[in-house]
């Protein structure tokens, strides 16, 4: 059974500095891994997603990397900015059907 | 363009009362479906998808049910609420065509209060 796991749970750090979210996975045969973004009460924005081929996306000052041998992504935010506040979820998608399976977030807190 | 529409955005029930949910797409044919929860210190669960009409399947046993009466038309209800369907409801959708990517695309979701 898949599961995701994602650590830290809560993360504040000051304006300006980069950082790194981290995503494990424990079955490797993945179709793909996203991304969301989730402002308080309100729907969810997927960010990147990376095919199970590939090994990381950019977009914008936002890079993920995916490893899918060791079961392992990261979401790295460069010159964080307070409007980066969010929570942020990775999710899988199983091989075999649309069905995707989310991690519990990293609650993140950009200090202006 | 695509849009996914939901309603209503907020909600306070009272326990026992029942439960309609509504999710439209707009822009797109045969789109896979999807309603999930989001409930306090909870992460994200699937509850229910659909690939056609008629078509439903459920992933986590519990007194909530959802139809696809129309291709672009997912429905989420209850006969009885209980305490803990309080949470936050996304419905989403993604192509459903295979060979295409299936990114997820979220509504506004449904933030549902019982009492």
């Amino acid at each position: 059974k898949q599961e995701v796991t994602q650590i830290p749970a809560a993360l504040s750090v000051p304006e300006g500095e980069n950082l790194v979210l981290n995503c494990s996975f424990t079955d490797s045969a993945i179709y793909n891994l996203q991304w969301f973004r989730q402002d308080p009460g309100k729907g969810l924005t997927s960010l990147l997603l990376i095919q199970s081929s590939q090994r990381e996306q950019t977009s914008g000052r936002l890079n993920a990397s995916l490893d899918k041998s060791s079961g392992r992504s990261t979401l790295y935010i460069a010159a964080s900015q307070p409007g980066d506040s969010a929570t942020y979820l990775c999710a899988v998608s199983d091989r075999r059907d649309d069905k995707i399976i989310f991690g519990k977030g990293t609650r993140l807190h950009i200090l202006p | 363009s695509q849009t996914i529409h939901q309603w209503p955005a907020t909600l306070v029930q009272p326990v026992g009362s029942p439960l309609s949910l509504e999710c439209t797409v707009e822009g797109t044919s045969n789109p896979n479906l999807y309603w999930y929860r989001q409930a306090a210190g909870r992460g994200l669960q699937l509850l229910f998808y659909s690939v056609g009409i008629g078509q439903i399947s459920s992933e986590v046993p519990q007194n909530l049910s959802a139809s696809r009466p129309q291709d672009r038309q997912f429905i989420l209800s209850s006969k009885k609420l209980l305490l803990s369907d309080s949470g936050f409801y996304l419905c989403a959708w993604s192509y459903g065509a295979s060979g295409t990517m299936n990114t997820q695309y979220f509504g506004p979701g449904t933030r549902l209060t019982v009492l």
